[in-house]
C-alpha cells in the first residue's frame, strides 16, 4: 500500500535559518506529491505540490522537488521566519479520482526569534 | 466563494449519543472525503465519495456512515459515539482526477469532537 514517512520533530530553528524537512514515500504508479501546512487552531492549507518526476513545487519561499529515483519530496526554505511556525504534512495521492490523500504524521516546526 | 465549510466547530458528546457532522462545498467538486486527525497519527481517510449517490470506505470507516445526495453536501454520521472517536474531523473536496491525474484537495476548518 501507499505510505509517507517524514521527520516528526518538533524541529526548532532560529529565525533566518535554513530549513529542510525530509519526506519519503512508497506508492505504486506515479502519485502526485503535496505539502500541506496547518497553523495553530486552523485547517490544512496547500503549500505546494508536484505532479510528476523532477517537477519542483514552490510557494512563499518554500520549495520541494519530486525525486522518483529516491522516492523523496523534501521541503526546503532558505530563511525561515517566526510566522512559519506550524505543522507541515507531506502527502501523496494517486491519480484516477478515487484515492484520497495518504499523509505523513506531520512535522511540528518552531521558529524562535 | 466560501470553499469548504464545516459545522459545528466544536462538539461534546456522551458515549452512545449520535450526531451528524456537516460538510458543504461550493466549488462544484465531484470528490469529497472525510479525514480524522489524531496526535502522532497524521490524517486518516474515513469515507469518500466520487459523486452524488456514490460513497466508499477509506482506511478507518468503522463507526461512521456517510451519504451523498447532492454534489454540495457530504455529511458524516456517528451512530453511537465512543471515546475512541474523540478527534478532529476534516472534510475535503477536489475535482475527480482523470486517469493519472490527482487533483488538489481543499480542506474545511475542521470539527473538534470530544466523546466522554
Amino acid at each position: 500500500g501507499n505510505s509517507v514517512t517524514q521527520m516528526e520533530g518538533p524541529v526548532t530553528l532560529s529565525e533566518e535559518a535554513f530549513l529542510t524537512i525530509n519526506c519519503t514515500y512508497t506508492a505504486t504508479g506515479y502519485p502526485s506529491l503535496f505539502w500541506y501546512v496547518q497553523y495553530p487552531g486552523e485547517g490544512l492549507q496547500l503549500l505546494l505540490k508536484a505532479t510528476k518526476a523532477d517537477d519542483k513545487g514552490s510557494n512563499k519561499g518554500f520549495e520541494a522537488t519530486y525525486r522518483k529515483e529516491t522516492t523523496s519530496f523534501h521541503l526546503e526554505k532558505g530563511s525561515v521566519q517566526v510566522s512559519d511556525s506550524a505543522v507541515y504534512f507531506c502527502a501523496l495521492r494517486r491519480g484516477g479520482g478515487a484515492d484520497g490523500l495518504t499523509f505523513g504524521k506531520g512535522t511540528h516546526l518552531i521558529i524562535q526569534p | 466563494n466560501a470553499g469548504v465549510t464545516q459545522t459545528p466547530k466544536f462538539q461534546v458528546l456522551k458515549t452512545g449519543q449520535s450526531m451528524t457532522l456537516q460538510c458543504a462545498q461550493d466549488m462544484n467538486h465531484e470528490y469529497m472525503s472525510w479525514y480524522r486527525q489524531d496526535p502522532g497519527m497524521g490524517l486518516r481517510l474515513i469515507h469518500y465519495s466520487v459523486g452524488a449517490g456514490i460513497t466508499d470506505q477509506g482506511e478507518v470507516p468503522n463507526g461512521y456512515n456517510v451519504s451523498r445526495s447532492t454534489t454540495e453536501d457530504f455529511p458524516l454520521r456517528l451512530l453511537s459515539a465512543a471515546p475512541s472517536q474523540t478527534s478532529v474531523y476534516f472534510c475535503a473536496s477536489s475535482y475527480s482526477g482523470a486517469p493519472g491525474r490527482a487533483d488538489t484537495q481543499y480542506f474545511g476548518p475542521g470539527t473538534r469532537l470530544t466523546v466522554l
